[in-house]
């Protein structure tokens, strides 16, 4: 597609609810990225995703959080028995080179997840 | 552990003013630093930096890097309401593949 495209883009939750945000990245790019984005505050590394595998998974939070991405394209994040503090805008990333080699990547408009 | 402080927090300007945002890093292996608008939701790339003393321009929009003193700036001249946004600094290093963000600068241009 055109952009990285994020679904859905709200989702309430129940305390205790699980729930799955989809990230669908640009055509051919390889490197795939989740951030956490609390109010008032940048984005922060949740984990990184080279085509299939799952290299860096160093930010997610606890292991309530849990990242896929099984055809290389296509990505997942769920959260289990979401807590309050899960609240927050989760941002997908791609960019079309591996890691940290010079390139931008370009964000999705992200999914501001409110759990009550 | 990596750190991008950006400065001021929040601005309030009169369109035509300029501004210049500031985003100082602490990072291990640095390999560049990009900046982002963001509205609403998503980041916009605006400029990647990777080597020292190098302007980038695009519009209105400007921004150096200073890799002796660990700092970049961003210009915006002539502002309009529409650049009213957010401004994300982040580096990335060559030791994990993913950008470390600042906390941002809330720009607002009023009338």
């Amino acid at each position: 597609g055109a952009g990285v495209s994020q679904s859905p883009r709200y989702k309430v939750a129940k305390r205790g609810q699980d729930v799955a945000l989809r990230c669908d990245p640009i055509s051919g790019h390889v490197s795939l990225f989740w951030y956490q984005q609390a109010l008032g505050q940048g984005p922060e590394f949740l984990t990184y995703f080279q085509n299939e595998a799952q290299l860096d998974k160093s930010g997610l939070p606890s292991d309530r959080f849990f990242a896929e991405r099984p055809e290389g394209s296509v990505s997942t994040l769920k959260i289990q028995r979401t807590q309050q503090e899960d609240s927050a805008v989760y941002l997908c990333a791609s960019s079309r080179s591996r890691g940290s080699m010079n390139t931008e990547a370009f964000f999705g408009q992200g999914t501001r997840l409110t759990v009550v | 552990e990596d750190k991008v402080v950006q400065s001021p927090l929040s601005l309030v300007v009169h369109e035509g003013d300029t501004v210049t945002l500031n985003c100082s890093y602490e990072v291990t292996n640095f390999r560049s630093l990009l900046w982002y608008k963001q509205e609403k939701k998503a980041p916009t790339f605006l400029f990647m930096l990777t080597s020292s003393g190098i302007e980038k321009k695009s519009g209105r929009l400007s921004s150096i890097l200073d890799k002796k003193e660990l700092f970049s700036i961003l210009n915006i001249t002539a502002t309009q309401t529409g650049d009213s946004a957010i401004y994300l600094c982040a580096t990335y290093t060559g030791t994990a593949s993913k950008l470390t963000f600042g906390t941002g600068t809330r720009l607002q241009v009023t009338l």
